[in-house]
């Protein structure tokens, strides 16, 4: 089916363990982003990446490392992680209608439930 | 971009239209309101977007004052899955990210 796949949906790491969340679309979009999703709260931006080799910090990069591989998959590393890090982490991916010049498509995967204890 | 306010929560009864406001009074003329929503635990879930005429699709209505300072999302026959909480945003065009309020958390009851 059609849409963003993210690997693994659950995790639980150690303190300063390290871990790669992957993230694939098959839609042909040019944009694509990770957020991570605290308890109660709305999404956060970490990372950003507007088109294929091209990333940008979003609001919260501080521990994250992101990787554009091609314009399919867009992987988020966390290097050393930590309890503050713990949890649910989705990537999304758009594209732009230059028509309406706007984005637009957003489509979210189902999300990465990560654990660190 | 410009902030959204939105009501922390709203019910409606299924069958009736639930109306969903939104102010974003700092709103620029490049800025595009988007409307998302996320069922518990899933993903967001894209609505609808309009820059400022009305929009329609399958899902949803919005409508856009004539200002722009302020939008209502229009469910037009709620049912019970459409119970999650429902997100305003304004941003601007080319490739730009979302930014996601607190968002209203609507329960349509039967």
């Amino acid at each position: 089916n059609a849409g963003v796949t993210q690997t693994p949906k659950f995790q639980v790491l150690k303190t300063g363990q390290s871990m790669t969340l992957q993230c694939a679309q098959d839609m042909n979009h040019n944009s694509m982003y990770w957020y991570r999703q605290d308890p109660g709260m709305g999404l956060r931006l970490i990372y950003y990446s507007a088109s294929e080799g091209t990333t940008d910090k979003g609001e919260v990069p501080n521990g994250y490392n992101v990787s554009r591989l091609n314009k399919r998959e867009f992987s988020l590393r966390l290097e050393s992680a930590a309890p503050s890090q713990t949890s649910v982490y989705f990537c999304a991916s758009s594209r732009y209608d230059r028509g309406r010049g706007s984005s637009y498509g957003y489509t979210f995967g189902s999300g990465t439930r990560l654990t660190v204890v | 971009d410009a902030k959204t306010t939105q009501p922390t929560s709203m019910d409606c009864a299924e069958g009736r239209a639930a109306n969903l406001p939104c102010n974003h009074s700092t709103i620029s003329g490049n800025e595009y309101v988007y409307w998302y929503r996320q069922i518990h635990s899933q993903g967001p879930q894209y609505i609808i977007h309009g820059l400022k005429n009305n929009e329609t699709n399958e899902m949803a209505s919005l409508i856009i004052t004539e200002d722009r300072k302020s939008s209502t999302l229009i469910l037009p026959h709620a049912t019970l899955r459409d119970t999650a909480v429902y997100y305003c945003i304004a941003q601007e065009t080319s490739g730009s990210r979302l930014t996601f309020g607190e968002g209203t958390q609507l329960t349509v009851n039967p």
